[in-house]
């Protein structure tokens, strides 16, 4: 009964370095989602899919690449970090029938 | 484009008082709503939700109500547990465009014994 599934929880980062955020599901779910959550806002949508091999970018995709190669995984990569993708990351999918979304536990990115 | 508004938090509340947490929202077309509780340390968790105008949402003793007349889904509790802290995001949802959801800031609820 695993649902979303991200990892890592928690990792800190040099400015310029990259990392991917990995996302996994197991509810077979179509549409995927990746959001950052910073103190006291709400959810900002960074990239999104309906699909394999089918991604958009969503509000905020600046400095962020996304891939999506199979219904499961939904990595979250970032190129160069900044100081400005301090945040905590959220992976999602959603259940097209009853629109309700399922999210993972969270990634929590500093970049110093 | 869509927006939804909380109300500002935090909001402390005592064991066994009324909650009310106010959202409005701005859409095109006609979007369902959400109502999802971040505990601390988790993702988040669909509380309810409404589709349709007038329809009711209600879940562990929380309701919201879809307005389309006052474009308002505000959550109500008649008695607050402890167990009931957590943050509370308001949230649209498009029917359409990939499901994309929108959501408030998110209003932070504390209840002391």
């Amino acid at each position: 009964n695993a649902g979303v599934t991200q990892t890592p929880k928690f990792r800190i980062l040099k400015i310029g370095q990259s990392m991917t955020l990995q996302c996994t599901q197991d509810m077979n779910h179509n549409y995927m989602y990746w959001y950052r959550q910073d103190p006291g806002m709400g959810l900002k949508l960074i990239y999104y899919s309906v699909g394999a091999g089918i991604t958009d970018k969503g509000e905020v995709p600046n400095g962020y690449n996304v891939s999506r190669s199979t219904t499961e995984d939904f990595p979250l990569r970032l190129e160069l970090a900044a100081p400005s993708q301090t945040s905590v990351y959220f992976c999602a999918s959603r259940d097209r029938a009853s629109e309700k979304l399922f999210f993972g536990s969270g990634t929590q990115l500093s970049v110093l | 484009g869509n927006s939804v508004t909380q109300m500002e938090g935090p909001v402390t509340l005592s064991e066994e008082a009324f909650l009310t947490i106010n959202c409005t929202y701005t859409a095109t077309g006609y979007p369902s709503l959400f109502w999802y509780v971040q505990y601390p340390g988790e993702g988040l968790q669909l509380l309810l939700k409404a589709t349709k105008a007038d329809d009711k949402g209600s879940n562990k003793g929380f309701e919201a109500t879809y307005r389309k007349e006052t474009t308002s889904f505000h959550l109500e509790k008649g008695s607050v547990q402890v167990s009931d802290s957590a943050v509370y995001f308001c949230a649209l949802s498009e029917t359409t465009n990939a499901g994309k959801s929108t959501f408030g800031d998110g209003t932070t609820l504390t209840v002391k014994p």
